[in-house]
């Protein structure tokens, strides 16, 4: 079945780059996803990307997809302590209406 | 515009008792979902409603879930009864509509701890 791994967690230092990587299993993924929830908050869609994309930048986010690899990455430029969060990869297919998530990683910020 | 509410925030209750969580979604929000969290893991999909009728509710994990739409607004989500495994965090979602699958908007959640 579809499946999406990420590490659980990661620790940058403040200013620096964060990276967060993800992979899936499903090839026909249509649609892959970042989400970001926060202590106490809902999931907040950060960012998507379609499958015939290979890269998409937003501020200080970018994201990369190699689909050969089945590989998505979201690079945070210049992390600040609010961007504290557990981070989900995620991935749908167009035939299908549900989403499917990874465990999440929890981005810290040290100073 | 209101986000997706869910109610409670917290639910702890005792293996075998029953519970029911509710989920409003987006005012004009024909499609809701239903996800949830275990033991830190990944967020798992459990059903799709159109309007009043379950589109998708392949991952509902056993009879004991019942979820309900009635009149197409609020859902809700009744575990009974419940055991040691249901503990998690059960989120709501809505979308306008299923060809713009990433719209869906998620709800804060209901964290229910079953001891």
């Amino acid at each position: 079945g579809e499946d999406v791994e990420q590490s659980l967690f990661l620790s940058v230092r403040e200013g620096d780059s964060s990276v967060i990587n993800c992979t899936y299993t499903d090839s026909s993924s249509t649609y892959l996803y970042w989400y970001k929830q926060e202590p106490g908050a809902g999931l907040q869609l950060l960012t998507y990307i379609f499958s015939n994309m290979d890269m998409k930048q937003d501020q200080r986010l970018t994201v990369l997809l190699n689909k050969k690899d089945k590989h998505l990455s979201l690079r945070i430029a210049d992390t600040q302590t609010g961007d504290s969060a557990i981070y989900f990869c995620a991935e749908s297919s167009s035939s299908a209406s549900k989403i499917i998530f990874g465990s999440g990683t929890r981005l810290s910020i040290r100073p | 515009e209101a986000g997706v509410t869910q109610f409670p925030s917290h639910s702890v209750i005792e293996k075998g008792q029953t519970v029911t969580l509710r989920c409003d979604p987006i005012s004009g929000h024909d499609n809701l979902y239903w996800y949830r969290r275990v033991m830190g893991k990944e967020i798992k999909f459990l059903l799709h409603f159109v309007k009043e009728s379950k589109q998708d509710e392949s991952g509902m994990p056993n009879n004991r879930f019942l979820a309900e739409r009635t009149g197409g607004t609020y859902s809700t989500l009744k575990v009974q009864p419940a055991e040691l495994e249901d503990s998690g965090v059960y989120f709501c979602a809505s979308s306008q509509g299923t060809a713009l699958i990433y719209e869906q908007y998620f709800g804060p959640g209901t964290r229910l701890t079953v001891t």
